[in-house]
């Protein structure tokens, strides 16, 4: 069972242009929702996060806009740069029971184009 | 910033070997975590582990694989007998608490299973 959809699988931008990531989760207990950001070789980065007691959070440029009757929540990058090409993982998980193990969208390769 | 560290980078072993993963979580932490992500897929949970017990595991976290934390720092997952499948990046994470405190990441291990 796939826990935590996310598209689009790839992504190209133009610098200076917004960069939007979409993901939708089924299971209803889930109630933390990290991006992870990953270049290659290295272990995913903690980006931005929400609770689900907010429709959106804002650091920087990176905003977290959230949908709790739709199940979904996404990635909104503003003026995107060449050093944000990374993959971007979504993810969910249970953050008030113990384990809190994550459970990650397949992944956005963004590409910014200079 | 303190950071998680694994080792070795990449790791080559044989079908049928046994082979040891090593990590170093943050020094405060509480919660610790495997993951793995195959060639080109999502990130995958594998394992939790929290006051010297598994907390919770997956279905790939079968019979063949096992946790310890042999001393106060260090956190290792062992694959009792490797098969191709194993192949794949495998990451630890360490977590301070509860209540959706991040996961940090190290840099994964590259395990080559020939």
């Amino acid at each position: 069972q796939q826990q935590v959809k996310q598209s689009p699988q790839s992504l190209i931008v133009q610098k200076g242009g917004i960069s939007i990531i979409n993901c939708a989760y089924e299971n209803t207990a889930f109630d933390y929702f990290p991006w992870y950001q990953q270049f290659p070789g290295k272990g995913p980065a903690l980006l931005i996060a929400i609770r689900p007691d907010v429709s959106e959070k804002k650091e920087g440029r990176f905003t977290i806009s959230f949908n709790k009757s739709a199940k979904q929540f996404s990635l909104h990058i503003m003026d995107s740069q060449p050093g944000d090409s990374a993959t971007y993982f979504c993810a969910a998980s249970r953050a008030q029971t113990g384990a809190n193990n994550l459970f990650f969208g397949t992944g956005t390769r963004l590409t910014v184009i200079p | 910033e303190p950071e998680v560290t694994q080792t070795p980078s990449h790791q080559v072993t044989q079908m049928g070997q046994e082979v040891i993963l090593r990590c170093v979580p943050i020094s405060n932490h509480l919660y610790f975590y495997w993951y793995r992500q195959i060639l080109g897929q999502k990130v995958e949970f594998l394992v939790s582990f929290y006051n010297n017990e598994i907390s919770e595991k997956s279905e790939i976290f079968d019979d063949q694989f096992s946790v310890e934390r042999p001393d106060g720092s260090n956190f290792t997952l062992k694959i009792r007998s490797t098969k191709l499948e194993d192949s794949a990046m495998y990451f630890c994470a360490s977590r301070a608490g509860t209540g959706g405190k991040p996961q940090h990441f190290g840099d994964g291990t590259r395990l080559s299973i020939l």
